[in-house]
C-alpha cells in the first residue's frame, strides 16, 4: 500500500545544531507540504512544493529549509535549531493539478530543541 | 494567520450522542475539509465539500457549508468512544494553489 513516512519520529537536539527531518511518500503524489503543530493548536505551514526542483515558502518559513530533488521526497532542515522550534512536524502530500484537495499525512516527528 | 476556526475548542457528550462542530472562515475557498487527529498521530481525511455543494454524507459525517456566511458544520451522529478525537476544518484556496489552511481544532471526548 502507499503511504508517507517520516523520519526520525523522535528527535533531541541542542540550539544551534543543523537538523534534517525526512519524508518520504510512495503515492507519486506532486505536491508535498511541511506543516508544524505546537500544543493545543492547528497546523502551520512551513515549506510546500508543487513538483520536483519547486518549492516554496508558507506561513513559517523562517528557519527552515526545504529541496525537492526527486517525487518522492521532501526532507527539511532546520539550518540552527532555536527552542522555539520545538513542536511536532507533519509532512503530508496530495495529488496535485486541479486536486485541491485530500491530503495524506505522516505520522509526525516530534522535535525538541534543548 | 489562520484561515478557519472551530468552535467549540472542546466538547465532551456521551456515547449515543450527536456532536456538532463548526467551523467559520475569512475568506472566498475552493473546498473545505475535515480531519481527525487521534492523540499523538497524524490527521485523517474524512470528508471534502466544495464551495459549489451545501451538504455532504459519508457514513455516520454529515458536512454542511454555507458559502454566504462563510461556515462549515460537522456533525458526527451515534458518536462511540472510539470518535474521542480533535477535527480540523481546512481550507482549501480559490487559487487552486494546492494547499489548505487549518484552524485549532475541536477536541471531542465521548464517554462510554
Amino acid at each position: 500500500d502507499a503511504e508517507i513516512t517520516q523520519s526520525p519520529r523522535h528527535k533531541i537536539t541542542e540550539t544551534g545544531r543543523q537538523v534534517t527531518l525526512a519524508c518520504h511518500q510512495t503515492w507519486n503524489h506532486n505536491n508535498m507540504f511541511w506543516y508544524r503543530q505546537d500544543l493545543g493548536h492547528g497546523l502551520r505551514l512551513i515549506h510546500y512544493s508543487y513538483g520536483v526542483q519547486d518549492t516554496n515558502k508558507g506561513e513559517v518559513s523562517d528557519g527552515y529549509s526545504v529541496s525537492r530533488s526527486n517525487t518522492e521526497d521532501l526532507p527539511l532542515t532546520l539550518e540552527s535549531a532555536a527552542s522555539s522550534q520545538t513542536s511536532v512536524y507533519f509532512c503530508a502530500s496530495s495529488k496535485g493539478g486541479q486536486n485541491t484537495g485530500e491530503l495524506f499525512f505522516g505520522e509526525g516527528s516530534r522535535l525538541t530543541v534543548l | 494567520s489562520q484561515q478557519g476556526e472551530e468552535d467549540p475548542q472542546a466538547l465532551s457528550i456521551q456515547e449515543g450522542e450527536n456532536a456538532t462542530m463548526n467551523c467559520s472562515y475569512k475568506t472566498s475557498i475552493n473546498n473545505l475539509q475535515w480531519y481527525r487527529q487521534n492523540s499523538g498521530r497524524g490527521l485523517v481525511h474524512l470528508i471534502l465539500i466544495r464551495s459549489n455543494e451545501r451538504e455532504k454524507h459519508s457514513g455516520r459525517l454529515r458536512v454542511t457549508l454555507d458559502t454566504s456566511k462563510k461556515s462549515s458544520s460537522l456533525l458526527i451522529t451515534a458518536s462511540r468512544a472510539a470518535d474521542t478525537a480533535s477535527y480540523f476544518c481546512a481550507t482549501g484556496p480559490n487559487t487552486n494553489a494546492g494547499k489548505s489552511t487549518f484552524g485549532d481544532g475541536t477536541t471531542l471526548t465521548v464517554k462510554p
